[in-house]
């Protein structure tokens, strides 16, 4: 079936650095690929998407890049914050197979001033 | 426009007892997905109702079952908890389209620990 891996952390990064958050997957078909990022205390929020391969996905500073050959999808932000300590976590769905949402384990990150 | 909301944000159960966990979906939005979130297991997919039918399920006991009203409304119920149980449940609503890309949108969750 499908599946996402992802770095887990923690992520300790200084305020200003630079972020990658690397995230793999395993699916068959074709499917959409999702950055959600969760606050404490909260629930999943959308930070960024991509439906098809070469398709870069963007918010906030943050990129991720659909790469179909090398079954990736990383994260990266040029200059962190503090406010973006969260746990980030990469997702697929295919919805031409009526699938649901797969996410991978989170990686938390802790930005500091 | 309001969000997905969850009710009640925080609940206490012992082992055995029986739970219902409410979400209310954003106007609109005919489907509703639930996801249940642990330390050790991550988030998984329960399932999703659509016009008040399941229309996916995870690999979850049928201790774990869900209705979905026809206003869209969605109950989620797990008998006989177990301590495992407890966790943070996420439900999401989207528009639920046969075709093309359905963004979710999640609610902040239901917080249960059973004792």
């Amino acid at each position: 079936g499908n599946s996402v891996t992802q770095m887990e952390g923690p992520v300790t990064l200084s305020e200003e650095a630079f972020l990658t958050i690397n995230c793999t997957y395993t699916a068959t078909g074709y499917p959409s690929l999702f950055w959600y990022v969760q606050y404490p205390g909260e629930g999943l929020q959308l930070l960024l998407k991509a439906t098809k391969a070469d398709d870069k996905g963007s918010n906030k500073g943050f990129e991720a890049t659909y790469r179909k050959e090398t079954t990736s999808f990383h994260l990266e932000k040029g200059s962190v914050q503090v406010s973006d300590s969260a746990v980030y976590f990469c997702a697929l769905s295919d919805y031409r197979r009526g699938q649901n949402f797969v996410f991978g384990p989170g990686t938390r990150l802790s930005v500091l001033p | 426009k309001a969000g997905v909301t969850q009710t009640p944000r925080y609940l206490i159960k012992t082992r055995g007892q029986q739970v219902t966990l409410s979400c209310s979906p954003i106007s609109g939005h005919r489907s509703v997905s639930w996801y249940q979130q642990t330390p050790g297991q991550g988030l998984q997919f329960l399932f999703e109702y659509f016009s008040e039918t399941q229309r996916n399920k995870g690999n979850f006991p049928g201790r774990f079952s869900g209705r979905q009203f026809s206003n869209s409304r969605s109950e989620m119920n797990v008998s006989t908890l177990e301590l495992g149980d407890s966790a943070l449940y996420l439900c999401a609503s989207s528009l639920g389209l046969a075709e093309g890309y359905n963004e979710q949108f999640f609610g902040p969750g239901t917080r249960l620990t059973v004792l």
